[in-house]
């Protein structure tokens, strides 16, 4: 498609529970990046993927958050044993690697409410 | 590490009004910096790119510079109106570690424009 698309739009879940969030990036876009937005403005990077590859994860809790990118799936991002301060936006952008500006483009994001 | 730092916070302007939003980041090894539009509850739409050998972008009404040598970009809008009210943020992307060009976005915090008429 020509837009990131991310599902779902809204999810809640329960303190401990699990938490999937998926993005499908543009066709063709050989990047996908993970970000996490809390208190409204403060954007942290996550992981970011090459193909099916992982890229960097240096922004990646290790112990509770997961991702992949597996060949004709949709991305996802998996946080088992959610806790309070995982309530935030995620969002999901892909890049193209023969643009030569290398945009970045974003979805428009999965806001995760942990009660 | 990267630091972003948007100035001002917030900037509350009549409906007509030329502004500028400030941008800037304390490691000048970047491989591009863009601008972007956010609306309340919605997703992040990219305004303008700025390669790191290029001066400045212009799109209609916007023009973004960039000095990478003193770390700061501005973004200048002209004529602004109240569709232009959203949060502006601004973002640097890294080189990579390895040497690639395909590093993450470091975000300021971004400048809560409210245009009013």
């Amino acid at each position: 498609g020509e837009e990131v698309a991310q599902t779902p739009k809204h999810l809640v879940r329960g303190e401990g529970q699990k938490a999937k969030l998926y993005c499908a990036p543009i066709k063709g876009h050989s990047y996908v990046f993970w970000y996490q937005q809390v208190l409204k403005n403060e954007f942290k990077f996550l992981i970011s993927f090459q193909n099916e590859n992982v890229f960097d994860e240096t922004g990646m809790p290790k112990e509770r958050f997961s991702a992949k990118c597996l060949p004709n799936s949709p991305c996802s991002l998996e946080i088992q044993a959610t806790k309070l301060e995982d309530s935030a936006v995620y969002f999901c952008a892909s890049s193209h690697h023969r643009v030569v500006n290398y945009e970045q483009y974003f979805g428009p994001g999965t806001r995760l409410t942990v009660t | 590490k990267q630091e972003v730092t948007q100035i001002p916070a917030a900037l509350s302007v009549p409906e007509g009004e030329n502004l500028v939003l400030n941008c800037s980041f304390t490691d000048s090894a970047i491989y591009n910096l863009q601008w972007f539009r956010q609306d309340p509850g919605k997703g992040l739409t990219s305004l303008l790119l700025i390669q790191s050998s290029q001066r400045e972008q212009t799109s209609g009404r916007l023009n973004a510079s960039l000095d990478k040598s003193s770390g700061r970009s501005t973004l200048y809008i002209a004529a602004s109106q109240p569709g232009d009210s959203a949060t502006y943020l601004c973002a640097v992307r890294a080189r990579h570690a390895g040497g690639t060009s395909y590093g993450k976005l470091t975000f300021g915090q971004g400048t809560i424009l409210t245009v009013h008429p």
